[in-house]
């Protein structure tokens, strides 16, 4: 089974500051998805990367999934309290649909 | 966009009973589902694959016949816990998948299970 290691597991900063969360593993994934969850709810899907080396933004948070598909980043510029929630990073074994998640990110922005 | 249904979103019970947990896709046939366990300040686990039709594939270390798992039809997958003692007590969710080739899963609200 592929590991995904993310880190750091715990973050808590001041509204404004910038972050990263970073995902990684010595498997390849065929792509790699970020979710943001709140407590007692089930995942909310982010984003999907499957390219090699490919960035996408959404609004204020950009993703990128490392030239080899074996890690990936989240940076979110600028927090915000209503960034504060669980982000996991999961990847998908090639050809299967399972996902395989990280240990998650507790992120924490206070105004 | 895709929904994912899941129900009962909290159970709490007494040790011996069994539990069924159903998960539904609302607006989209899933010809697989998944079905995770998440403990307090973990991560998802995968427990099962359910292939709709055929017998469910479980993980490493999962016991089949304490989680069952049917998936009779393209919308709904139902895991039952049999005869659950507190250990059990986790927050349950599921997932259905609209087919390989990337796309994304959509996962239901999770159902918190807490055995007495």
């Amino acid at each position: 089974t592929q590991l995904l290691e993310q880190s750091p597991q715990f973050l808590s900063i001041q509204e404004g500051e910038n972050l990263t969360v970073y995902c990684n593993s010595s498997s390849v994934f065929s792509s790699l998805q970020w979710y943001r969850q709140e407590p007692g709810e089930g995942p909310v899907l982010l984003v999907t990367v499957v390219t090699g080396g490919e960035v996408k933004k959404l609004k204020r948070l950009t993703f990128q999934f490392g030239d080899a598909r074996k890690d990936s980043s989240l940076h979110i510029t600028a927090a915000q309290p209503g960034d504060t929630g669980l982000y996991l990073c999961a990847g998908e074994e090639g050809g299967s649909e399972k996902l395989v998640f990280g240990k998650g990110t507790k992120l924490t922005v206070n105004p | 966009g895709a929904v994912v249904s899941q129900h009962p979103s909290w159970v709490i019970c007494k040790s011996g009973t069994s539990v069924k947990i159903e998960c539904r896709s609302l607006d989209f046939q899933a010809t697989t589902m998944f079905w995770y366990r998440q403990f307090p300040k973990q991560s998802l686990m995968l427990m099962a694959t359910s292939n709709e039709g055929s017998k469910a594939t479980y993980e490493q270390g999962v016991e089949k016949d304490k989680f069952l798992i049917n998936h009779a039809s393209l919308t709904l997958s139902t895991l039952t816990v049999t005869s659950a003692h507190p250990e059990d007590s986790s927050f349950y969710i599921c997932s259905a998948g609209q087919g390989a080739g990337n796309q994304p899963q959509h996962f239901g609200d999770g159902t918190r299970l807490s055995i007495l």
